[in-house]
Order: structure tokens, then C-alpha cells, then sequence
């Protein structure tokens, strides 16, 4: 059964700082790998999609990696603002299952 | 462009209570659609999903059920809510296809007193 793991669960860093979440799955027959940011008391909201084949995806500062056989990803996001803060959430597709889930990383960005 | 209506926002129900929150999409056809459940300190966990008008799978066996009359709605129900049931409700919907995003709705934030 594939289970998605998020560490850190809690990460605080000053603002203009570059970071890193990361995000790993026991199983890599895998479709695709998203991520999402989730505000408080808000819907998810789709920030990258990296197909199985692809090894990495760019949107303005963020950027994301797949390494599909051990089972790993990462979140970049480069000079960090408030704004960012916000709990990040990463998902697989695998075939004949909706999205599979971590439970986040809560990011906090002081000003 | 997609977009995907989720209601009530908010939600506060007795023990025992029915339960009907509705999901649906607009701007495109046939879509997967999905209900998920938010618990407080959990992970999202996957409760119902439709590839189609009236098919429904269940992944989580509860008091919790899911319809979809039309093609774009999507409605998840209870007729007697139990306190487990509070949580944080969302509704999602992806293209058919295995490498279609998922796109959620705003949810609805249910507490059972």
C-alpha cells in the first residue's frame, strides 16, 4: 500500500531565504506527483504537476524534482516572503486510486 | 474555464442529524470527481470518487455516502451524523486522463455537536 511521508512537518525560516520540502512515497509505480498549498481554512490549491517521466517542474520561484525510483521529491522555493506561508501537501496518482496524500509541511516565513 | 462550487462553507450539525453538502463543476464535461475528508492534525484522506454518472467507489467504510445525479454534481450524505463525522469536507474534480491535475473546491467545515 503506498504511503506518502512529509518531513519536516513544521518549518520556520526569515523571509528572503531559499528552502526546501521534501516529500517521499513507498511506491514508485507511479502516474505523477503534485503539490499543493493549502491556506488556513481553505481548499487546496494545485501548485506543480511532474509527470512519471519528468524529472523536474518550474513555476516562478518555485521549482519541484522527481526521483521516481527512490521514491522522492522535493519542493525548492527560492527567496522566500510571507506570503508563502502556508501548509504545502504532496500527492501521487497511481492506477486505480484517486490521489494519495502526505499530511504537509507547515511553512511559516517571518518577516 | 473549470471551476468548482462547494457549499455550504460552514456547517454545524446535532448528533444524529442528516447531512447533504453538494459539489459542482462547471466548464467541462465527463469530469472524475472526489470527496475528501480533513481531519484536524490528519492527513487528507480519500472518502468517495465518480468516473462517471452513478458510479461510485467507496474507500473508507462509515456512515457517509455519495451520489452523482449529473454529470458535474456530486453530493456526499448522511441520514444521522455521528461526532466523528466533524471535519473539514472537500470536494475535487480532474480530467479523465492519468496525468489530469486534481482541483479542489473551497470545502466545508463540518462540526457535529
Amino acid at each position: 500500500k503506498q504511503e506518502v511521508t512529509q518531513i519536516p512537518a513544521a518549518l520556520s525560516v526569515p523571509e528572503g531565504e531559499n528552502l526546501v520540502l521534501n516529500c517521499s512515497f513507498t511506491d514508485s509505480a507511479i502516474y505523477n506527483l503534485q503539490w499543493f498549498r493549502q491556506d488556513p481554512g481553505k481548499g487546496l490549491t494545485s501548485l506543480l504537476l511532474i509527470q512519471s517521466s519528468q524529472r523536474e517542474q518550474t513555476s516562478g520561484r518555485l521549482n519541484a524534482s522527481l526521483d521516481k525510483s527512490s521514491g522522492r521529491s522535493t519542493l525548492y522555493i527560492a527567496a522566500s516572503q510571507p506570503g508563502d506561508s502556508a501548509t504545502y501537501l504532496c500527492a501521487v496518482t497511481q492506477a486505480g486510486t484517486a490521489l494519495i496524500f502526505g499530511k504537509g509541511t507547515t511553512l511559516s516565513v517571518s518577516s | 474555464s473549470q471551476t468548482i462550487h462547494q457549499w455550504p462553507a460552514t456547517l454545524v450539525q446535532p448528533v444524529g442529524s442528516p447531512l447533504s453538502l453538494e459539489c459542482t463543476v462547471e466548464g467541462t464535461s465527463n469530469p472524475n470527481l472526489y470527496w475528501y475528508r480533513q481531519a484536524a492534525g490528519r492527513g487528507l484522506q480519500l472518502l468517495f470518487y465518480s468516473v462517471g454518472i452513478g458510479q461510485i467507489s467507496s474507500e473508507v467504510p462509515q456512515n457517509l455516502s455519495a451520489s452523482r445525479p449529473q454529470d458535474r454534481q456530486f453530493i456526499l450524505s448522511s441520514k444521522k451524523l455521528l461526532l466523528s463525522d466533524s471535519g473539514f469536507y472537500l470536494c475535487a474534480w480532474a480530467g479523465t486522463f492519468n496525468n489530469s491535475p486534481l482541483h479542489f473546491g473551497n470545502g466545508t467545515r463540518l462540526t457535529v455537536t
